[in-house]
């Protein structure tokens, strides 16, 4: 199993560009999530996901659109970058409570 | 909001020396979680441990839970050089699928 992964690994956006994190996981998981981690921060939680065809807001969704039109794919969405989307991000998914997660977005907006 | 508080926010201790860390948070939970993160490294589940538990075992990890202070522990012991690592507690106090994370502690172990 490769687990969670996510591409790419870095990325720079000049603001105002669109462009998409992606998002997949090959261990049937229902619940998918996508995750900001700013300098000294913990995660914040931006959107979630409890099945295909379900999405959920996090506590910091305002910028970013998701969908999950499968089990395996979650994309991240940002329609208008911004240098205060410039940050980690991480995808993760679980069956139970337990959270596993993808090796993280470097994303830098300039 | 963050829920959980993380204390320290940076630990350094020698190796074979035992490391606590200390985790607060705010509104009622079903289940606590600690989490690993080597450096650049997305994050590791380490331990869960539900409200009705007042502590947990895992190798040399620890875990106590006091939900009437709503504060948990995490034990490190003997710790080893490659437990070098931010830490962070997790809490599903908005509801099961909005896990809320503290801003972890840095542990430094020194060979």
């Amino acid at each position: 199993n490769a687990g969670v992964t996510q591409t790419p690994k870095f990325q720079v956006l000049k603001t105002g560009q669109s462009m998409t994190l992606q998002c997949a996981q090959d261990m049937n998981h229902e619940y998918m999530s996508w995750y900001r981690q700013d300098p000294g921060m913990g995660l914040r939680l931006i959107h979630y996901s409890v099945g295909a065809g379900i999405t959920d807001q996090g506590e910091v969704p305002n910028g970013y659109n998701v969908s999950r039109s499968t089990t395996e794919d979650f994309p991240l969405r940002l329609l208008s970058a911004a240098p205060s989307q410039t940050s980690v991000y991480f995808c993760a998914s679980s069956y139970t409570d337990e959270q596993f997660f993808g090796p993280g977005t470097r994303l830098t907006v300039l | 909001s963050q829920q959980g508080e993380e204390d320290p926010q940076a630990l350094s201790i020698q190796e074979g020396e035992n490391a606590t860390m200390n985790c607060s948070y705010k509104t009622s939970i079903n289940n606590l979680q600690w989490y690993r993160q080597n450096s650049g490294r997305g994050l590791v589940h380490l331990i869960l441990i539900r409200s009705n538990e007042r502590e947990k075992h895992s190798g040399r990890l620890r875990v106590t839970l006091d939900t009437s202070k709503k504060s948990s522990s995490l034990l490190i012991t003997a710790s080893r050089a490659a437990d070098t690592a931010s830490y962070f507690c997790a809490t599903d106090a908005y509801n099961n699928n909005d896990m809320r994370f503290g801003a972890g502690t840095r542990l430094t172990v020194k060979p």
